[in-house]
């Protein structure tokens, strides 16, 4: 099983300011499998990026994905006030797929 | 629009049993790979099942082995999900979910689970 660890567990900033949050592998991902998601209480999981760097559509351009391997991170450069929410990566190259834990987004 | 509903949810008795269904438009669940995923209240999400685009391959998480059934039925496009001997940690929000081509979840249908 793929693990994937996300940090920080809780990022605190302010509108306007970049977040960069991280996702780790624990074995190699196929870059094509690699997806983040933003989730807000009560919603389903929306997707921003597929394929480690395409950005779904309807997706501002404030949201980017980069990285390969082990290593992928969700950008976010300059947080509007409805960024605010808890982000997933997911890997759905093998089975079983998997998710990491999340990481929540906050204003500081 | 290509979307996908989850209906069947509801409140259900320790042991009881449960069917969810996941009903497809704007494209058919012939041919695409279709998985469920589940999230407890508060916690992350977790993936559950999936089947293949021909329905050859079905694959279940080890919590769900044995007690879950993943199915379909072509005719009304619409996928199923068995769920028997219900458990207290099968409470959770319960999602449809395409992962090829274009990605698409549905809305998610919770079940709860009372003793």
């Amino acid at each position: 099983e793929i693990v994937l660890t996300q940090s920080p567990g809780t990022l605190s900033l302010s509108p306007g300011e970049r977040a960069t949050l991280s996702c780790r592998a624990s074995q190699s991902v196929s870059s094509s499998n690699l997806a983040w998601y933003q989730q807000k209480p009560g919603q389903a999981p929306r997707l921003l990026i597929y394929g480690a760097s395409n950005r779904a559509t309807g997706i501002p351009d404030r949201f980017s994905g980069s990285g390969s391997g082990t290593d992928f991170t969700l950008t976010i450069s300059a947080l509007e006030p409805e960024d605010f929410a808890v982000f997933y990566c997911q890997q759905y190259s093998t089975l079983p797929i998997t998710f990491g834990q999340g990481t929540r987004l906050e204003i500081k | 629009e290509v979307q996908l509903v989850e209906s069947g949810g509801g409140l259900v008795q320790l042991g009881g049993s449960l069917r969810l269904s996941c009903a497809a438009s704007g494209f058919t669940v012939s041919g695409h790979f279709m998985h469920w995923v589940r999230q407890a209240p508060g916690k992350g999400l977790v993936w559950v099942a999936r089947i293949s685009s021909d329905a050859s391959s079905i694959v279940y998480a080890d919590s769900v082995k044995g007690r879950f059934t993943l199915s379909r039925d072509i005719a009304k496009n619409t996928l199923h999900l068995q769920i028997n001997s219900l458990r207290a940690d099968d409470t959770a929000v319960y999602y449809c979910v395409r992962l090829s081509g274009t990605i698409i979840w549905g809305h998610g249908t919770l079940v709860t689970v009372s003793s």
